[in-house]
């Protein structure tokens, strides 16, 4: 399974946005680009998953270039509820969802 | 429409006793996983369902650990004998079969079980 490289940790403020690129090399051409978000004492959340191009939801905004080996996460005027960790996943492995976790990236907006 | 619950929320034991986590998917889920992190690391897979069957238990770290989902509904994942190691939040998720691919997985609050 493809291995995913992203940001430890990032600051923003309010009302700025925030892109969260993540790198994944070896990505297989069956996969797609997931990413959850995780407040603390919660399970992961599903933000948005896209394929290739540019996918947009009410939530964010995902970049992926014509070559997919990276990808980027782009949050519009970020609030402080948006201070969590965000991973980014490739996958699911032969549709489904048996998810490899990283580190992910932990955001903190600040007022 | 209620989410993915799981229960306890907490459990604190002590080494060499016996718990059970359960986990109620969103109805309609036929795929249900159970994830577990422990301190300090990544969460990681331990099995996944489909309806009543295993589909990958590759994650499942020894043969102290039992997972069940009986009638393809409810999962539950015993532990017996705990040991310390075992520590750590155990997420459940569902997602909905589909032809191509899953949808996505939709996450439980997890249990936090601390083995002393």
């Amino acid at each position: 399974l493809a291995k995913t490289t992203q940001p430890i940790s990032m600051d923003s403020y309010e009302g700025q946005e925030v892109n969260i690129t993540c790198s994944h090399n070896n990505i297989a051409t069956n996969d797609y680009i997931t990413w959850y978000q995780q407040f603390p004492s919660q399970g992961p959340r599903f933000i948005i998953q896209g394929y290739k191009t540019k996918v947009t939801n009410e939530v964010a905004s995902l970049f992926i270039p014509a070559d997919r080996k990276s990808s980027t996460l782009s949050l519009p005027r970020v609030s402080l509820s948006d201070t969590a960790v965000y991973y980014c996943l490739v996958g699911p492995s032969g549709g489904y969802n048996k998810l490899i976790f990283g580190a992910g990236t932990r955001l903190a907006v600040h007022p | 429409e209620a989410g993915v619950t799981q229960f306890p929320s907490h459990s604190v034991i002590e080494k060499g006793q016996t718990v059970t986590l359960r986990c109620d998917p969103i109805s309609g889920h036929d795929n249900l996983y159970w994830y577990r992190r422990v301190m300090g690391k990544e969460i990681k897979f331990l099995l996944h369902f489909v309806k009543e069957s295993k589909q990958d238990e590759s994650g499942m770290p020894n043969n102290r650990f039992l997972a069940e989902r009986t009638g393809g509904t409810y999962s539950t994942l015993k532990v017996q004998p705990a040991e310390l190691e075992d520590s750590g939040v155990y997420f459940c998720a569902s997602s909905q079969a589909g032809q191509v691919r899953d949808t996505e997985a939709f996450f439980g609050q997890g249990t936090r079980l601390t083995v002393v």
